[in-house]
């Protein structure tokens, strides 16, 4: 069972435009939101996260939507530099998650590739 | 400030051997989690520890994997009598508290030959 789902394993933008990365949820108890990037061989990175009490988070470039009555948030990453080429991961957390654990839930992940 | 760090980056084992993966959580950090990452897919919640406590072990598998976070060094991740699916990438991770955002170690790749 797929809770947090990234239904674009790749996708592909040029150097200055805008990339806008999808994940649905179906979990409604998720109540924080995370986007992490990743480089082969190394650990994900922390990018940029999202309470449920919010609808948006910006930090410099990068931009995440909450939408809760859809169960789904973006990221927006604008403008796309080559050195954004990686694999981006959603991940969810909250009570649905079970305990009093914030254990992570993440999505398969989705390959940018930001063309110079 | 140093991140988390995770050791030994690649390991290697045959069948029947036991593996160990250490990680130190960030400073000020007394939270651990362990994710692991199978071949082409997301990572897996696997467990989460406070000092000389496990908190949740809910994605742990039921035989062979154990692990700990005592009160003095790193936290250890156990596998037992390694087999061929356990080949993966394991990621440590660690935060100040709970319901804060965790970071992330460079992960060790393990190799079940």
């Amino acid at each position: 069972d797929q809770q947090v789902k990234q239904n674009s394993p790749s996708l592909s933008v040029q150097e200055g435009r805008i990339s806008i990365l999808n994940c649905d949820y179906t979990n409604s108890m998720f109540d924080y939101f995370l986007w992490y990037k990743k480089y082969p061989a190394e650990g994900p990175t922390f990018l940029i996260s999202i309470s449920s009490i919010k609808d948006k988070n910006e930090d410099g470039r990068f931009t995440v939507f909450l939408n809760k009555s859809a169960k789904h948030l973006s990221l927006h990453i604008v403008p796309s530099q080559p050195g954004d080429s990686a694999v981006y991961f959603c991940a969810a957390s909250g009570r649905g998650t079970g305990g009093a654990t914030n254990k992570l839930i993440f999505g398969t992940g989705t390959l940018l590739a930001v063309q110079p | 400030n140093a991140g988390v760090m995770q050791n030994p980056r690649h390991l290697v084992r045959r069948r029947g051997q036991e593996a160990r993966l250490r990680c130190s959580p960030m400073k000020g950090h007394s939270h651990v989690y362990w994710y692991r990452q199978l071949p082409e897919e997301g990572l897996k919640f696997m467990v989460y520890l406070q000092k000389e406590n496990i908190i949740d072990e809910s994605g742990m598998p039921k035989e062979r994997f154990s692990a700990e976070f005592p009160k003095e060094g790193p936290s250890i991740l156990r596998i037992q009598q390694v087999v061929r699916g356990d080949s993966a990438a394991y990621f440590c991770a660690s935060s100040p508290y709970t319901q804060e955002t965790q970071y992330f170690g460079p992960g060790t790749r393990l190799l079940v030959l």
